[in-house]
């Protein structure tokens, strides 16, 4: 069974880091591309970033450019997200989620973490 | 970035009634649009991919079709645990982007 479990969420002043880990289990995970999808409060998807099987490719959203950065360690089968220059509307639950196919990356995302809550908020 | 228009923002139906929903892009994502399915207080879930792939463990009752810049995601018998929000998602170009949602409430 596929298992994705987020942590490292929680309330960070206007400015401050946090670094977000997704534990994986249950699939080949050097194999496929992660991402991180992110949702404001009441709000829709945004897509945050992508990191490849091997973690050779890294993508992101304009929104966080410079700012985040994705990284794995396959031989934990882990997925980090450091967000830095935090701001309030970074505000949001944050999922871990992978490619529905390996090989590749860019690919609809078939499972999905609970999410972590990040509160950025002075 | 591609932008995802959906509509309705709310359809109002009764159980055993049929969707439709509706994704535009702003541009053709040829056929690498994807449809979400998400509950209050729960992960999004995979329904349709590349337009009318169903993923894994999907009932037969949800559909998809299009390319281009129109694509549709058809429910053919509302059950009740359909009732939820609707995203579409193109991977056509980078940053992946998704649409608003379209909400499926109880008539």
């Amino acid at each position: 069974e596929v298992q994705l479990l987020e942590s490292g969420g929680g309330l960070v002043q206007p400015g401050g880091s946090l670094r977000l880990s997704c534990t994986a289990s249950g699939f080949a995970f050097s194999t496929y591309a992660m991402n991180w999808v992110r949702q404001a409060p009441g709000k829709g998807l945004e897509w945050v970033s992508i990191i490849s099987g091997s973690g050779g490719t890294t993508i992101y959203a304009d929104s966080v450019k410079g700012r985040f950065t994705i990284s794995r360690d396959n031989s934990k089968n882990t997925l980090n997200l450091q967000m830095n220059s935090l701001r309030a509307e970074d505000t949001a639950v944050y999922y871990c989620a992978k490619d529905v196919k390996g090989g590749s990356y860019g690919y609809a995302q078939d499972y999905w973490g609970q999410g972590t809550l990040v509160t950025v908020s002075s | 970035e591609i932008v995802l228009t959906q509509s309705p923002a709310t359809l109002s139906l009764s159980p055993g009634e049929r969707a439709t929903l509706s994704c535009r892009a702003s541009q053709s994502v040829s056929g690498y649009l994807a449809w979400y399915q998400q509950k209050p207080g729960q992960a999004p879930r995979l329904l349709i991919y590349d337009a009318s792939n169903r993923a894994t463990g999907i009932p037969t009752r949800f559909s998809g079709s299009g390319s281009g810049t129109d694509f549709t995601l058809t429910i053919s018998s509302l059950e009740p645990e359909d009732f939820a929000v609707y995203y579409c998602q193109q991977r056509s170009n980078w940053p992946l982007t998704f649409g608003g949602g379209t909400k499926v409430e109880i008539k």
